[in-house]
This record gives C-alpha cells, structure tokens and sequence, in this order.
C-alpha cells in the first residue's frame, strides 16, 4: 500500500491530452514538493517534474505539473506512442521522516 | 555528462547480505545526496534511504532501520548499499540516485542492479 495514491493506469489516443493525479497528505503533499519520473519498460526511473512544476533541462512543455492542497496532477499534451511508460510521484513525508512514491500509473497510448 | 555506474547483478541465498556500488561521475560527488530506490518485478518504485557523500550522515526509512547501511568512498567516487539478512522479498532492482542536499527529488539514476535472492 503506497502512501501517495494514482491511479493504476490510464488511456488515450495519440495526440490528446491526459492527467494523473497523486493523492497525498498534509505530512507529505501538503508540505512538500512534488516530483515526477517516467520508466518507460527495462529502463530506470527519470525525472520529468520537480518541485511541482519545474521541467529539468530536454524535458519538452508536453509535461507540466501542478498542486492543489494535498493532491498534485500530472499533465501530458500532445500524446505520442513514445510516452507509453509508468509514471510514479515522490515526494518527503515528515511524519515518516522518508521519501515515498505513488504506486505508479500505466499509460496506454492507444 | 553526469553517470551513475552500479555493480552487476547477484544471486544470494537467503540469509545472506548484499553490497550494491554505485560510481558517480561528471560532478563533484560530495556535492549531491546519493539515495536508493529499489523496485520488485511488476512492482512500484520504493525509497530505502539517503547518504550525504561528504559527511557520511545518513538517512533510513523504519522499514530498513538496522538492515540496511550506506557508505561511500569518496576517493573513488563510489557510494555502497549494504542489505543483510536477505529473503525473497528482498529481489528487486535497486538503483541509485542522486539528489540535491535538502531536496527530494532524484535527478539521475543509476542503471540498476538486479538482486535475486534464491535458495
């Protein structure tokens, strides 16, 4: 049972537009920033998002993130088959004194 | 360019301990925390802890506590995992990462390693 909350997995066509959320606490979400990793299938995790809104340098603005009390939101634009991947949220929690992830969504471009 | 390298993978029997490296290089290494996720087959990604290369100060969940030991050598760039006490639910990916001192997001990861506990 993960501490943040996604959805197991979500779909949509090429070229439309999703979102993804990840359901927290005021011990992690609430207080923290949020941060965001694509693993696309036998590969390791990589950043696309940090402090809840911020793309690291070749990450295009397809990818953007928000926050809205204990809860954050993964928004993906323009769909393309090469975004078929799992992506995870992560954040701290103080209560735990850990960092924690969502369990992950699966994201089928159909 | 910024690389983490980790060791190969292992077979362990039960019981046993398990010591994963991870070589940083392409920045200065005690700048940057080193944590480490590790993630079963089919499963999410799970956070086992932090190690601040330069002051050696390290960081674990209460799941881990007295299991688990992170070093380093910074002479080598090289930051360890060390698990004890293995069972099969210890096999899994782990990976490195590295994050800013103070934050908690992981910027580069490592490869993996993958770690099979198997009697």
């Amino acid at each position: 049972q993960s501490v943040l909350t996604q959805p197991p997995a979500v779909s949509a066509a090429p070229g439309q537009k999703i979102t993804i959320s990840c359901s927290g606490s005021t011990s992690n979400i609430g207080k923290n920033y949020v941060s965001w990793y694509q693993q696309l299938p036998g590969t390791a995790p990589k950043l696309l998002i940090y402090d809840t809104n911020k793309r690291p340098s070749g990450i295009p603005d397809r990818f953007s993130g928000s926050n809205s009390g204990t809860s954050a939101t993964l928004g993906i634009t323009g769909l393309q088959t090469g975004d078929e991947a799992d992506y995870y949220c992560g954040t701290w929690d103080n209560s735990l004194s850990a960092g924690v992830f969502g369990g992950g969504t699966k994201l089928t471009v159909l | 360019q910024v690389q983490l390298v980790q060791s190969g993978a292992e077979v362990k029997k039960p019981g046993a301990a398990v010591k994963v490296s991870c070589k940083a290089s392409g920045y200065p290494f005690i700048h940057y925390d080193i944590n480490w996720v590790r993630q079963a087959t089919g499963q999410g990604l799970e956070w086992m802890g932090w190690m601040n290369p330069n002051t050696g100060d390290t960081g674990y969940p209460q799941k881990f506590q007295g299991r688990v030991t992170m070093t380093r050598d910074t002479s080598i760039n090289t930051a360890y995992l060390e698990l004890r006490g293995l069972t099969s639910e210890d096999t899994a990916v782990y990976y490195c990462a590295r994050c800013l001192s103070g934050t908690s997001f992981l910027e580069y990861w490592g490869q993996g390693a993958l770690v099979t506990v198997s009697s």
